[in-house]
């Protein structure tokens, strides 16, 4: 979804390193989540944000931090990079007002990251 | 705990023919269900969704079965054409936001 932008798309980096991903979006959603997907995995939940002073730990966040700086951007960080941390990266939205069947979630294109 | 799986990892279908992917879940909490549309390269991409209180629910080619009694969804792609070859996700929504995500199924379409 364009809305959702990643950035970078690539990124290689070595064992110790400290790496910043970056998420934006124009939807106009308050709620933001980082996932990561392994190879034959489905996503899993890193790190969820429900507004710009709410950050909330995922089912995998060890290693990992973020930050909201404002509602349309959401970042992950990686302290020091780790091989086992070497994966898809995607970025989500949602809007918590969705009257519909469900809060859908709306993803970015990813990041891939490998970790040397 | 809650958990999403699916039975098979690849599906290869005729090109034409009808496309069903199952998902299997174990927990009956669930507000409502997902599926996803992964290409290569790209972020997952909505495709229909259902709630816990429905049996089925139809779009655009596609249908949403939910079978509550045996925890089964499954996904039905009509006529299917080159552009559904994609990887499959369902996923359980719990607590309004929470998606656990299955494994995915590789759906290949056969000229």
């Amino acid at each position: 979804d364009a809305d959702v932008t990643q950035t970078p798309r690539n990124r290689i980096t070595k064992t110790g390193k400290r790496i910043m991903l970056e998420c934006s979006q124009t939807k106009g959603h308050d709620r933001m989540y980082w996932y990561r997907q392994d190879p034959g995995l489905g996503l899993r939940l890193i790190y969820y944000s429900f507004d710009v002073k709410d950050i909330n730990k995922g089912e995998i966040s060890d290693g990992y931090s973020v930050s909201r700086q404002a509602q349309a951007k959401f970042s992950l960080s990686l302290e020091s990079a780790i091989p086992n941390q070497t994966a898809l990266y995607f970025c989500a939205t949602s809007d918590s007002s969705d009257r519909g069947v469900g809060e859908t979630q709306y993803f970015g294109p990813g990041t891939r990251l490998l970790v040397l | 705990g809650e958990s999403v799986g699916l039975h098979l990892p690849t599906l290869s279908v005729q090109e034409g023919d009808n496309s069903i992917i199952n998902c299997a879940y174990s927990n009956s909490a669930s507000d409502y269900f997902i599926w996803y549309k992964q290409e290569s390269g790209k972020g997952p991409q909505f495709i229909i969704d259902i709630r816990s209180n429905m049996d089925k629910r139809q779009g655009q080619r596609v249908t949403v079965l939910l079978n509550k009694t045996v925890k089964h969804l499954s996904l039905q792609i009509a006529a299917t054409q080159p552009g559904d070859s994609a990887v499959y996700f369902c996923a359980g929504c719990y607590s309004s936001y929470k998606l656990i995500f299955g494994s995915g199924t590789r759906l290949l379409v056969r000229p």
